[in-house]
């Protein structure tokens, strides 16, 4: 059975710094692609980060790009998401997330097929 | 960036009757759109990916249709568990936005 644990979570105050990790079970992580993915509270879900199989690839938000590094420990199983100079907006529920590639057509689809149940960063003075 | 914007925002409805969500992409996606249902507390759930594409196990009242930039998830007959807030996704950029979700309530 595919599992995703995140941990790390935390309070903060502006400016510091956090490591979430997200543990993969019942498959292998660096099969895939996997994302991370906030929820802020009373707000809908913001995509974060994405790093590729090979963990040679990354993409960031726009909201986080410059503080936050996605990276991933094939030996751990194990996928990291390093928060760096935390903001009062970074407040959210952070869910990690596998990507799923469906090619069965002549085009290929992502999305997200398993998610962790996510872990809270509050980001204060 | 792709801007995807969904409507309604919230929604009130009663068990058994059909609902639509839709959403609108800023610019052609093709068929690249999913969509989740997030309950409160719990991990998103996928319910449709590539448009129309009923994930496995998800019950045959959840369908999508749509292509280009407009996209539509229909609960032909909801069901006391589908009280939840969906939400879309774009997976044609490598930003995957998603909508700003729509809340379904009960009535």
């Amino acid at each position: 059975e595919v599992q995703l644990l995140e941990s790390g979570g935390g309070f903060v105050h502006p400016g510091e710094s956090l490591r979430l990790s997200c543990a993969g079970s019942g498959f292998s992580l660096s099969t895939y692609a996997m994302g991370w993915v906030r929820q802020a509270p009373g707000k809908g879900l913001e995509w974060v980060s994405i790093i590729d199989a090979s963990g040679g690839t990354t993409y960031y938000a726009d909201s986080v790009k410059g503080r936050f590094t996605i990276s991933r420990d094939k030996s751990k199983n194990t996928v990291y998401l390093q928060m760096n100079t935390l903001r009062a907006e970074d407040t959210a529920v952070y869910y990690c997330a596998k990507d799923a590639v469906d090619c069965s057509t002549a085009n290929c689809y992502n999305f997200f097929d398993y998610w962790g149940p996510g872990t809270l960063v509050t980001v204060s003075s | 960036d792709i801007q995807v914007t969904q409507s309604p925002s919230s929604l009130s409805a009663s068990v058994g009757d059909r609902v639509t969500i839709t959403c609108r992409a800023s610019q052609s996606i093709s068929t690249n759109l999913n969509w989740y249902q997030h309950k409160p507390g719990k991990a998103p759930k996928i319910l449709i990916y590539a448009a129309s594409t009923l994930q496995s196990g998800v019950p045959s009242r959840f369908s999508g249709s749509g292509s280009g930039a407009d996209f539509t998830l229909t609960i032909s007959s909801l069901q006391p568990e589908d009280f939840a807030t969906y939400f879309c996704q774009e997976s044609y950029s490598t930003s995957y936005t998603f909508g700003q979700g729509t809340k379904l309530e009960i009535k």
